[in-house]
């Protein structure tokens, strides 16, 4: 049973372009979603995250968004870069639920930004 | 680099035989978590440990499997009797605090042949 969900393995942008990549979760229970990069052979990287009471959080080029009544969240990147070329996790905890350090991922999406 | 170490980097036993996956948190940090990466999949909470205790263990598998955080050294997740279901990798991340962003390692990639 997955409770978050990633549909889109995969997805390819031209450089300077945005980037939307997308999120849905099933319990209703997480109020705490974060974003991770992952290049090859490496660990995940932390980029972004956003509570419950928020629905939208921006770092940068990042953008987060949060649909809660439809349980979904979407990363924006704008402009994309080569750089940005990597697998992206969307990650869900419940922190009131006390399982705060408990993240739940998707199973990732590959980004890749076309020069 | 101060960052969460891991040790070693790939690791390859045969069945049978156990894995000792290392891990030295950022400096500071006294909270540690394990994750499993399968193939074509997400990471998948294992166990929560703090300096000498498990938190919580939920994700572990309920035999071979076992994980400590002594009061001095690294944590160790040992793997008794590895099967080729064993392999993937395996990520420690740490933070300061229950509430705040862990960080990871960068892997220790398991082959059991």
């Amino acid at each position: 049973d997955q409770q978050v969900k990633q549909n889109s393995p995969s997805l390819s942008v031209q450089e300077g372009r945005i980037s939307i990549l997308n999120c849905d979760y099933t319990n209703s229970m997480f109020d705490y979603f974060l974003w991770y990069k992952k290049y090859p052979a490496e660990g995940p990287t932390f980029l972004i995250s956003i509570s419950s009471i928020k629905d939208k959080n921006e770092d940068g080029r990042f953008t987060v968004f949060l649909n809660k009544s439809a349980k979904h969240l979407s990363l924006h990147i704008v402009p994309s870069q080569p750089g940005d070329s990597a697998v992206y996790f969307c990650a869900a905890s419940a922190r009131r639920g006390g399982s705060n350090y408990k993240l739940t991922f998707g199973k990732g999406t590959l980004l890749t930004v076309n020069p | 680099n101060a960052g969460v170490m891991q040790n070693p980097r790939h690791l390859v036993r045969r069945r049978g035989q156990e894995a000792r996956l290392r891990c030295s948190p950022m400096k500071g940090h006294s909270h540690v978590y394990w994750y499993r990466q399968l193939p074509e999949e997400g990471l998948k909470f294992m166990v929560y440990l703090q300096k000498e205790n498990i938190i919580d263990e939920s994700g572990m598998p309920k035999e071979r499997f076992s994980a400590e955080f002594p009061k001095e050294g690294p944590s160790i997740l040992r793997i008794q009797q590895v099967v080729r279901g064993d392999s993937a990798a395996y990520f420690c991340a740490s933070s300061d605090l229950e509430n705040t962003e862990a960080f990871f390692g960068q892997g220790t990639r398991l082959t059991v042949v």
